[in-house]
């Protein structure tokens, strides 16, 4: 059974580009979560998307958008790159979003510069 | 709002010690409680959760136990080998919760030397 699949791993882009994740989730969970993880503030709940609607929805600006497509992958989307967005960025899956164990993913590494 | 802190942050101990990790919780209104494994630069590796109505969880060499009324779990480590060197972390699910949301600790680094 494939596990949670992120792509790119790693990647670098400049302050105020945008940037594009993507995490494919275990073969028939529906709910997908993203995290983002750095040193000073750990990891933070992002937004968690079921059958294609947000659901549940972090602090995080705006800048900060996800969604999820009908064969439950999702996307996760930042806009005008800020150097402080520079982090492990995490999806989780679960069946249904609900007090389930989660299943992480290996994480894409975003650098800003 | 729920915050979960987990002391110490940091721990080194020779190979073949037992330890426990501690986390401590704001929030009993819980439905449960996860602990996870994290290699540098790697995911989350859920090693054990414990339902809001369960005392404890063993896995292997692993026992996690809960007090929600004292808002604590621990994770026993028996025998620690230098494979078990990682950061653990433990994250709540609460019963508001609208869907996927876990709150973490900021974790703790184990060391085990050889």
């Amino acid at each position: 059974k494939a596990g949670v699949t992120q792509t790119p791993r790693y990647l670098i882009k400049t302050r105020g580009q945008q940037v594009t994740l993507s995490c494919s989730p275990i073969s028939g969970h529906r709910s997908v979560s993203w995290y983002q993880q750095t040193p000073g503030q750990g990891l933070q709940f992002l937004f968690e998307y079921f059958s294609e609607t947000q659901r549940n929805k972090g602090n995080f600006p705006g800048r900060f958008s996800g969604r999820q497509f009908s064969n439950s992958r999702s996307e996760m989307n930042v806009s005008t790159l800020e150097l402080g967005d520079s982090a492990l960025y995490l999806c989780a899956s679960s069946p249904d979003g609900g007090a389930n164990v989660l299943t992480f993913g290996a994480g894409s590494r975003l650098t800003v510069l | 709002k729920q915050e979960v802190t987990q002391i110490p942050a940091a721990l080194s101990v020779p190979e073949g010690e037992n330890l426990v990790l501690n986390c401590s919780f704001t929030d009993s209104a819980i439905y449960n409680l996860q602990w996870f494994r994290q290699d540098p630069g790697k995911g989350l590796t859920s090693l054990l959760l414990i339902q809001s109505s369960q005392r404890e969880q063993t896995s292997g060499r692993l026992n996690a136990s809960l007090d929600k009324s004292s808002g604590r779990s621990t994770l026993y480590i028996a025998a620690s080998q230098p494979g078990d060197s990682a950061t653990y972390l433990c994250a709540t699910y609460g019963i508001y919760n609208q869907g996927g949301k876990l709150i973490f600790g900021q974790g703790t680094e184990l060391s085990v030397k050889p």
